[in-house]
């Protein structure tokens, strides 16, 4: 199986700000992942996929770069609606798999 | 507009059968489609079930899929998932999702249903 590991757990950080998320893959996945969104309550939202293709309507603060092993989620102008928690999800083999998740907290 | 909507019990005992249907609106499973069930325990990730493709190809997570049976009727648009000897530690939310190509082999969950909540209880 293909394990996901993504760093830091918990970030915080003001409005305005900019952070980035890593998402380390057990083995190269080229593209083959995907980042959401979830706001407690609800259901994941897809923000990025193919690694670094920004979903439609999706804000353009939003940015994500990699390939193979390593992945990253950047937020720039952070808003209060992005404090949520953010997981990163490969598609390349079975069984799919999600990162363990990092929760953001706007300050 | 695409929506997709879970049903089902919300409490069921230990060693009980859980059924869920997901109902499917604003599309179809055509080509490039499938629906999955993806469950989520509080303040963990969200975990991969199961799987149905618009070509009748199935695809269970491993280590549940002697546990597991998915089904679709696309004359109804409903996917159900049907997992047998529920525990305890089966009690979470319920999600079903649309999987859409985006590339050649890559599919992602671009919708998700609102998500129900099970809880495995004597």
């Amino acid at each position: 199986d293909i394990q996901l590991t993504q760093s830091p757990s918990f970030l915080s950080a003001s409005v305005g700000g900019r952070i980035t998320i890593t998402c380390r893959a057990t083995q190269g996945i080229d593209s083959a992942l995907g980042w959401y969104q979830q706001v407690p309550g609800k259901a994941p939202k897809l923000l990025i996929f193919l690694a670094s293709t920004l979903r439609s309507g999706v804000p353009s603060r939003f940015s994500a770069s990699g390939s193979g092993t390593l992945f990253t989620l950047t937020i720039s102008n952070l808003q209060p609606e992005d404090s949520a928690t953010y997981y990163c999800h490969q598609v390349s083999s079975y069984p799919l798999t999600f990162g363990g998740g990092t929760k953001v907290e706007i300050k | 507009q695409i929506t997709l909507k879970e049903s089902g019990p919300t409490v069921v005992k230990p060693a009980q059968t859980l059924t869920l249907t997901c109902s499917l609106s604003g599309f179809s499973l055509s080509t490039g489609v499938a629906v999955g069930w993806i469950r989520q325990s509080p303040r963990q990730a969200p975990e991969w079930l199961a799987l149905t493709f618009w070509d009748d190809e199935i695809r269970y997570k491993a280590s549940l899929a002697a546990r597991l049976t998915i089904t679709k009727d696309t004359s109804r648009d409903w996917v159900v998932l049907t997992m047998t000897n529920m525990n305890p530690a089966d009690t979470g939310t319920y999600y079903c999702a649309r999987r859409f190509r985006y590339s050649t082999g890559m599919y992602f969950f671009d919708y998700w249903g609102q998500g129900m909540q099970v809880t495995v209880s004597s």
